[in-house]
């Protein structure tokens, strides 16, 4: 079946950097991308940027342009984000999802929304 | 302040049915399909409606989507104490090159 599998949780601190690993299965990696979603505690779901399976391009929310990076290892089908120079109103759940897009213009294709999600991972900024 | 704008919270009995609206524009909910997502307490969002009006299979039928103009609506009839969750409306923003979602909507099952 298809599965998001992410990595555990981290607690770091202000300044520092964080990456979180979401591993693919049940299909072929390379012909859909990868949303990250974060969710800060008691707060409804932030849309962070996403990356295409095939090519590793990326986009991001315009509020995190340069702190925010997005890779893929398609020889292990997981994707990657990391988060850098941590402040505290980073604390949240962060989820990846699993998006259809077109390949050939690289435009997402919301017909089918985010359809699988990862169980999701807690990052807690503390010092 | 989120780009699609949702009631914080919506509630009805049992048994009763219950409508969660998302308002967007046109270069959000005016331009493309609309999907819904089911988060119950402690929990992954799972995907409800996609295609503005599409269940995945597994989804009872007892849950419905629909969209007219910039607006999107979430149906769920025959309410039971296991829908209270939050519900999230999302799709893609052609202006803004986003995926953008609602604030969210909590259910409660009085």
């Amino acid at each position: 079946q298809v599965q998001l599998v992410q990595s555990g949780a981290e607690v770091k601190k202000p300044g520092a950097s964080v990456k979180v690993s979401c591993k693919a299965s049940g299909y072929t990696f390379t012909d859909y991308g990868i949303s990250w979603v974060r969710q800060a505690p008691g707060q409804g779901l932030e849309w962070m940027g996403w990356i295409r399976g095939n090519n590793g391009n990326t986009n991001f929310a315009q509020n995190l342009q340069g702190r925010v990076a997005m890779t893929t290892d398609t020889y292990t089908s997981t994707a990657y984000m990391e988060l850098r120079n941590l402040r505290s109103d980073d604390t949240a759940v962060f989820y990846c999802a699993r998006v259809d897009y077109d390949v050939l213009i690289g435009i997402p294709i919301p017909q089918y929304g985010m359809d699988v999600w990862g169980q999701g991972t807690t990052v807690t900024v503390s010092s | 302040q989120s780009v699609l704008t949702q009631p914080p919270s919506v509630s009805a009995a049992p048994g009763q049915k219950v409508t969660v609206s998302c308002s967007g524009s046109r270069s959000n909910i005016g331009n493309n399909y609309v999907s819904w997502y089911q988060q119950l307490p402690g929990t992954a969002p799972k995907l409800l409606i996609y295609e503005n009006n599409k269940r995945p299979s597994g989804i009872p039928d007892r849950f419905s989507g629909s969209k007219s103009g910039t607006s999107a609506t979430l149906g769920i009839t025959g309410l039971q104490t296991g829908d209270e969750a939050d519900y999230y409306c999302g799709t893609w923003d052609s202006s803004l090159s986003t995926w953008v979602f609602g604030g969210g909507t909590k259910l409660t099952v009085l």
